[in-house]
């Protein structure tokens, strides 16, 4: 019975170069969520995916970030460039139902993303 | 705004003693969450509250929505020493069902 499974767990990047972490939902899960944790903060919403379809990407900085759920394969969260301040957690979340009624997320272990 | 207020920050206590904790916000949510995060893992689901005045528990853990909407809390029973961990709360925000505002966390730590 898997989880929401998010890789690599750890992701080390120097400055410049491009980070890509990856999502596979829980099974029969359609809807993925990203969200970033800095030290010590809540987690912040950036994205909800459905297949082939971003929903909302308004927590989502408007440069070198972006995100996919494409038919086949898990989501991705791309960030180019990557710069000191991307350190953070990024975790994604899944859920059997999206927009309207009760919407229950399942959290992943996260890939702590740390820029050299 | 719609910025959730945790308190307190952190907790030391005994094994088996009660804990309290609560969440508390100037805005009016429909649904209080109450996640737990173990170091190096995912936040985890404890408790899903969705009427104002509902009073649910999990076992050892009792969570409350708050008649005005705008606060909540959770209690623990005769803590353990796997209840350590950092307890969020969280609330869809912006209209939406699905994007969760979360506070700042209660980092529990429990002495044996």
């Amino acid at each position: 019975n898997a989880g929401v499974m998010q890789n690599p767990r750890h992701l080390v990047r120097r400055r410049g170069q491009e980070a890509r972490l990856r999502c596979s939902p829980m099974k029969g899960h359609s809807h993925v969520y990203w969200y970033r944790q800095l030290p010590e903060e809540g987690l912040k919403f950036m994205v909800y995916l459905q297949k082939e379809n971003i929903i909302d990407e308004s927590g989502m900085p408007k440069e070198r970030f972006s995100a996919e759920f494409p038919k086949e394969g898990p989501s991705i969260l791309r960030i180019q460039q990557v710069v000191r301040g991307d350190s953070a957690a990024y975790f994604c979340a899944s859920s059997p139902r999206g927009v309207g009624g009760k919407n229950i997320q399942y959290f992943g272990a996260g890939t702590r993303l740390s820029v050299l | 705004g719609q910025q959730l207020n945790q308190s307190p920050q952190s907790m030391f206590i005994q094994e088996g003693e009660d804990v309290s904790m609560n969440c508390t916000s100037s805005s009016i949510f429909n649904t209080w969450l109450w996640y737990k995060q173990e170091p190096g893992e995912g936040p985890v689901l404890l408790i899903a509250l969705y009427k104002a005045g509902e009073l649910t528990s999990n076992g050892r853990l009792t969570a409350q929505f708050g008649i005005t909407r705008k606060d909540s809390f959770l209690n623990i029973s005769a803590s353990i020493p796997s209840d350590v961990g950092i307890y969020f709360c969280a609330s869809p925000r912006g209209g939406s069902n699905y994007k969760l505002t979360f506070g700042k966390g209660t980092l529990l730590t429990v002495n044996p």
